[in-house]
């Protein structure tokens, strides 16, 4: 069965360094994989997503993702940290089809990013 | 353009009542996904419809049932209800089911049941 994995369950970055938070799944084929953002009191946004081309995909707000198959990885960057970025992030994998289209999402536990002036 | 929208914000339930959640999704947009996200957890899929047909289902009870109306907009009704249904409840739209295609997530319900 599809599964998402998010090691870490929270994390804190100094505003300006660098984040990279971790995503690895399980999945026999090419996986859709996408990482979402969830402020307190709102629904999810969509940062990027990945199905097919260059490994190195960009988002919104200055995220990037790169997808490794040989590890089954999927991890979220960004250069710099802003404080606005403290949130809850959420990498997700659509599972296979079963004899039609689905985008039903498989999401991980998600990790809680806290910002340190 | 207003994105997906849900109603309530808030609820607070009994044991063994019955609740009714609504969505409307994006203008445009022809499916609507639902998902439980319990405290401290990732978002865990109820069910999805199309067409005014559920389509597939998460590994949830029959006391979770849905249904969606000709304009597009949907309901998520739970009998029953548990302290384990406890949770924010979140609808998603989309343009079709198709892999890639970007979900748009309303801000959710806070079910709590007491």
């Amino acid at each position: 069965a599809q599964s998402v994995t998010q090691p870490d369950i929270h994390i804190t970055v100094s505003e300006g360094a660098s984040l990279e938070l971790r995503c690895n799944y399980s999945y026999g084929a090419t996986p859709y994989l996408f990482w979402y953002v969830q402020s307190p009191g709102q629904g999810l946004q969509l940062l990027l997503k990945y199905f097919s081309g260059d490994t190195l995909v960009q988002g919104i707000k200055g995220f990037e993702a790169e997808f490794k198959r040989s590890q089954s990885s999927f991890n979220l960057r960004k250069p710099s940290v802003h404080w606005s970025d403290a949130a809850e992030y959420f990498c997700a994998v659509v599972t296979s089809n079963y004899g039609g289209a689905t985008n039903k999402l498989i999401f991980g536990t998600g990790t809680l990013l806290a910002v340190q002036p | 353009d207003a994105g997906v929208t849900q109603s309530p914000t808030h609820l607070i339930k009994t044991r063994g009542q019955q609740v009714t959640l609504r969505c409307s999704p994006k203008s445009g947009h022809d499916t609507v996904s639902w998902y439980q996200q319990a405290l401290g957890q990732g978002p865990q899929f109820i069910f999805q419809y199309y067409e005014e047909e559920e389509r597939q289902r998460g590994n949830f009870p029959d006391r979770f049932s849905g249904h969606q109306f000709p304009n597009y907009s949907s309901e998520l009704n739970v009998n029953a209800l548990w302290l384990g249904d406890s949770a924010l409840y979140l609808c998603a739209s989309s343009s079709g089911t198709f892999r890639g295609g970007e979900q748009y997530f309303g801000p959710g319900t806070r079910l709590t049941v007491t």
